[in-house]
């Protein structure tokens, strides 16, 4: 069975840090991009980052650009998202997805069930 | 970057209905345009890839069409299970975004 489940989620005070780990298992992990997204209580999905198969294409959304890393270990089947300078707004359910097609970006097919990361003093 | 607008952001319907939810990109995206269902409390679901491919294991009620900068996405006869809110999402360029949402609700 294809799966992805986060970890790393917690209450942290403004300006700290947090990691957010995903492990995948039931697929060749290392064929797939990957990215997280998230969604705010009550709102609608953001698309947070992506990462290509190799780590050779990244890509941020402009709210978190210098302040988040998206990372991934294909030995350990492994997606991260190192998050630094937190703010109240980055509050949200943070969602760890695989993309549809071999070696591309185009969909996202697999959908962990999310970590959330709250924010606030 | 591309911006993604969906209309209407909620629309009333009752079983048996069809309904259509439109997504505008603020640019060119060819055909790399998907469609998502998400249920409460639930991650939501991929429907459709490439504007108008259907996902494995969707029923064939939903259907995806477009291309460029103008998508649509149809549900033919409405059932109970289809109540939820839709997003469609750009990955034509980096930074990927979806739609605010349409949440179709029961009248």
């Amino acid at each position: 069975e294809v799966q992805l489940v986060e970890s790393g989620g917690d209450l942290v005070q403004p300006g700290r840090s947090l990691r957010l780990s995903c492990a995948a298992s039931g697929f060749t992990f290392g064929d797939y991009a990957m990215h997280w997204v998230r969604q705010a209580p009550g709102k609608g999905l953001e698309w947070v980052s992506g990462i290509n198969w190799n780590s050779g294409t990244i890509g941020y959304a402009d709210s978190v650009r210098g302040r988040f890393t998206i990372s991934r270990d294909n030995a350990k089947n492994s997606l991260y998202l190192q998050m630094n300078s937190l703010r109240a707004e980055d509050t949200a359910l943070y969602y760890c997805i695989k993309d549809k097609d071999w070696g591309s970006f185009s969909a996202f097919d697999i959908w962990g069930q999310g970590t959330m990361v709250s924010v606030s003093s | 970057d591309i911006q993604m607008t969906q209309s209407p952001s909620s629309v009333s319907a009752s079983v048996g209905d069809t309904v259509t939810i439109t997504c505008r990109a603020s640019q060119d995206i060819t055909n790399w345009l998907a469609w998502y269902q998400q249920k409460p409390g639930k991650a939501p679901k991929l429907l459709i890839y490439a504007a108008s491919s259907l996902h494995s294991g969707v029923p064939s009620r939903f259907s995806g069409s477009g291309s460029g900068t103008e998508f649509t996405l149809t549900i033919s006869s409405l059932q109970t299970e289809d109540f939820a809110t839709y997003y469609c999402q750009q990955s034509y360029s980096f930074p990927q975004g979806f739609g605010g949402g349409t949440k179709v609700e029961i009248k």
